[in-house]
């Protein structure tokens, strides 16, 4: 299975602050179609996830722009510039290049 | 307005089985493929099954294959996942997921299922 390996696990930031999550794949992600099927979801708490980033840099419907993904291959980042209270929670990648789809371990990005 | 509503979820013992439904509002339930994604208390996230628009087709994580049938009523807009011979490491939130494409873009809240003696 394709291992995602999400740095830092947690992550504390003051409100304001730029916050990096880097996820690191076991395989590239680069289908034989050409397409990096590599999403992030943020899992705010007591809530389910939603997705936030499809196809490692495309926001979905209603995500703001402070939210970037970028990366190629087996070294993807998501960015998120000026943190605000609501962007608190577990962020997790996943990928759906490879048979089975996985998920990272996530990353906790809270309140310093 | 999208809705996803789980159901079914609750304790069992090792080695019964619990049927999970989930039922979708809000959009054409028969355009969209869609997963069980689940959650163990405190872990992460992990993907079980797939179906397709029409049922044509599953994809099981290999944990779960063999023991768990995902299943979908377009006339009812309602997705199931039968799980049989369930194990304590079944444990877990159930989420029901659209598959915009490949990438789940609606969730529901979730079902708990604890399998224990």
């Amino acid at each position: 299975d394709v291992v995602l390996t999400q740095t830092p696990v947690s992550l504390s930031v003051t409100l304001g602050d730029q916050a990096s999550i880097s996820c690191r794949s076991s395989q590239s992600l680069e289908y034989s179609d050409g397409y990096t099927y590599l999403e992030w979801y943020l899992q705010k708490p007591g809530q389910s996830p939603q997705l936030l980033i499809y196809g490692v840099s495309n926001r979905f419907s209603g995500v703001p722009d402070r939210f970037i993904g970028s990366g190629s291959g087996t070294d993807f980042t998501l960015k998120i510039s000026r943190v605000e209270p609501e962007d608190l929670g577990v962020y997790y990648c996943f990928q759906a290049t490879h048979d089975p789809w996985t998920f990272g371990g996530g990353t906790k990005l809270e309140l310093k | 307005e999208v809705q996803l509503v789980e159901s079914g979820g609750g304790l069992v013992q090792p080695g019964r089985s619990l049927k999970l439904s989930c039922a979708a509002s809000g959009f054409t339930f028969s355009d969209y493929a869609m997963a069980w994604v689940r959650q163990a208390p405190k872990k992460g996230l992990e993907w079980v099954a797939t179906i397709i628009y029409d049922g044509s087709s599953t994809y099981y994580r290999d944990s779960v294959k063999g023991r768990f049938t995902i299943s979908r009523d377009n006339a009812k807009s309602t997705l199931y996942l039968q799980m049989d011979s369930l194990r304590s490491e079944d444990t877990a939130t159930y989420y029901c997921a659209r598959l915009g494409y490949w990438y789940f873009d609606f969730w529901g809240p979730g079902t708990m299922v604890t399998v224990s003696s």
